[in-house]
């Protein structure tokens, strides 16, 4: 039971690339949620999904994609990636968005640098 | 938007010494967690208070939902080394902001032996 993986650990891109930072989980969670974490700033939402083929906007949208084709994967994709953007980036799972006292469960985090 | 406000952000004490952080929201959160972050690693879930006024412990740590719940804190008692790292509440929303995470700025503690 592998948890919640990310890959890559560390990304560094040009201004205007795109790219697609991984994230899956092997717990059958329906819920997962991409964070960004900024100093001083905690984590802010960006998309989350609450199944297989449905997903929403969180509090930081603009700028990434995200699609969720199986339980198990949930990719982010930066379309232009700009400097405002480099960050670490945190996808987690829950096994369902209950309203109390459920526990995400935190990848290790990509670290994402764009020059 | 719900906002959390988590104080200090930063906090050096020495071993032996007790230390409490604060998480202060004008809003109601139906639950809030406490998460500890280590360098290079994602959150991990601590505890979870649901109910206003409520305290829950973790070895020697406790920790309390205000009763309007709006606030809560972590008292740490005779910090050790092994504490420090950074502390993040989270708040988890009603209404309109069901189950999402509202998450505070956080605070680093070190703890020197």
């Amino acid at each position: 039971n592998a948890g919640v993986t990310q890959t890559p650990k560390f990304q560094v891109l040009k201004t205007g690339q795109s790219m697609t930072l991984q994230c899956a989980q092997d717990m059958n969670h329906e819920y997962m949620s991409w964070y960004r974490q900024d100093p001083g700033m905690g984590l802010r939402l960006i998309h989350y999904s609450v199944g297989a083929g449905i997903t929403d906007q969180g509090e930081v949208p603009n700028g990434y994609n995200v699609s969720r084709s199986t339980t198990e994967d949930f990719p982010l994709r930066l379309l232009s990636a700009a400097p405002s953007q480099t960050s670490v980036y945190f996808c987690a799972s829950s096994y369902t968005p209950t309203a109390r006292g459920r526990e995400q469960y935190f990848g290790p985090g990509t670290r994402l640098t764009v020059t | 938007t719900q906002l959390l406000e988590q104080s200090p952000q930063f906090l050096s004490i020495q071993e032996g010494e007790n230390l409490t952080v604060y998480c202060n929201s004008s809003s109601v959160f139906s639950s809030l967690q406490w998460y500890r972050q280590e360098p290079g690693e994602g959150p991990v879930l601590l505890v979870t208070v649901v109910t206003g006024g409520e305290v829950k412990k973790l070895k020697r740590l406790t920790f309390q939902f205000g009763d309007a719940r709006k606030d809560s804190s972590l008292h740490i008692t005779a910090a050790q080394p092994g504490d420090t790292g950074l502390y993040l509440c989270a708040g988890i929303g009603g209404g309109t902001s069901y189950g999402k995470l509202t998450f505070g700025q956080g605070t680093i503690l070190t703890v020197h032996p």
